[in-house]
């Protein structure tokens, strides 16, 4: 079936420090888009890929499509407190109006 | 933005009892809903893909005849938990989606089966 890895599954990091998450699917993607989902909360909806080797950004936060469009990455330029969170991959495949999420990364910022 | 509310947030209910859990989409109308379920700690599952109008798709291993779904409107579906059990109780979240594909999620529903 359709899978949607995600690494790493929890990252720890000084405030300050970069933070990246990246996600690999089995199969080829229409797109890919990013959630950021607090303790106790719902996932919001970040950004989304659509084309090949995209690169999109927003402020300190850079999110990346790879040429095959099989995966993807999200990278945060010196961490702040609020950017404490699970951050989710959700992938959909070509043909499928769906989407599969990736497991995650729990990013923990210390202050 | 696009907000989605969902009812209730919070429901405790005997065994084989079912559970009624309402998604809708208040300012905007969505073009698909879907439900997932969370465990703690854990990702979001994708249950079904909800289409108004038409039977919703369930992913494999989801019963179709334990969660029915109905896609009343644009605005609105139902996920209806039946005979509930212990190992139903879990965190369910829905989402709709634009006509650009973004997915705006509902608070969830956390359900408990004693």
């Amino acid at each position: 079936g359709q899978q949607v890895m995600q690494i790493p599954q929890y990252q720890h990091v000084q405030e300050g420090e970069d933070f990246t998450t990246y996600c690999n699917s089995s199969t080829t993607l229409s797109n890919i888009q990013w959630y950021k989902q607090r303790p106790g909360g719902h996932p919001v909806f970040l950004i989304q890929l659509v084309k090949s080797g995209e690169v999109k950004k927003q402020k300190r936060l850079t999110f990346q499509f790879g040429e095959a469009k099989k995966n993807s990455s999200l990278h945060i330029t010196a961490t702040q407190t609020t950017d404490v969170g699970t951050y989710f991959c959700a992938g959909s495949p070509y043909n499928f109006n769906k989407f599969y999420f990736g497991s995650g990364t729990k990013l923990n910022v210390k202050p | 933005g696009a907000v989605v509310s969902q009812h209730p947030s919070r429901v405790i209910c005997k065994s084989g009892t079912s559970v009624k859990i309402e998604c809708r989409s208040l300012d905007f109308q969505a073009t698909t809903m879907f439900w997932y379920r969370q465990f703690p700690k854990q990702s979001l599952m994708l249950m079904a893909t909800s289409n108004e109008g038409s039977k919703a798709t369930y992913e494999q291993g989801v019963e179709k005849d334990k969660f029915l779904i109905n896609h009343a409107s644009l605005t609105l579906s139902t996920l209806t938990v039946t005979s509930a059990h212990p190992e139903d109780s879990s965190f369910y979240i829905c989402s709709a989606t634009t006509r650009n594909n973004e997915q705006f999620f509902g608070p969830g529903t956390r359900l408990t089966v004693l």
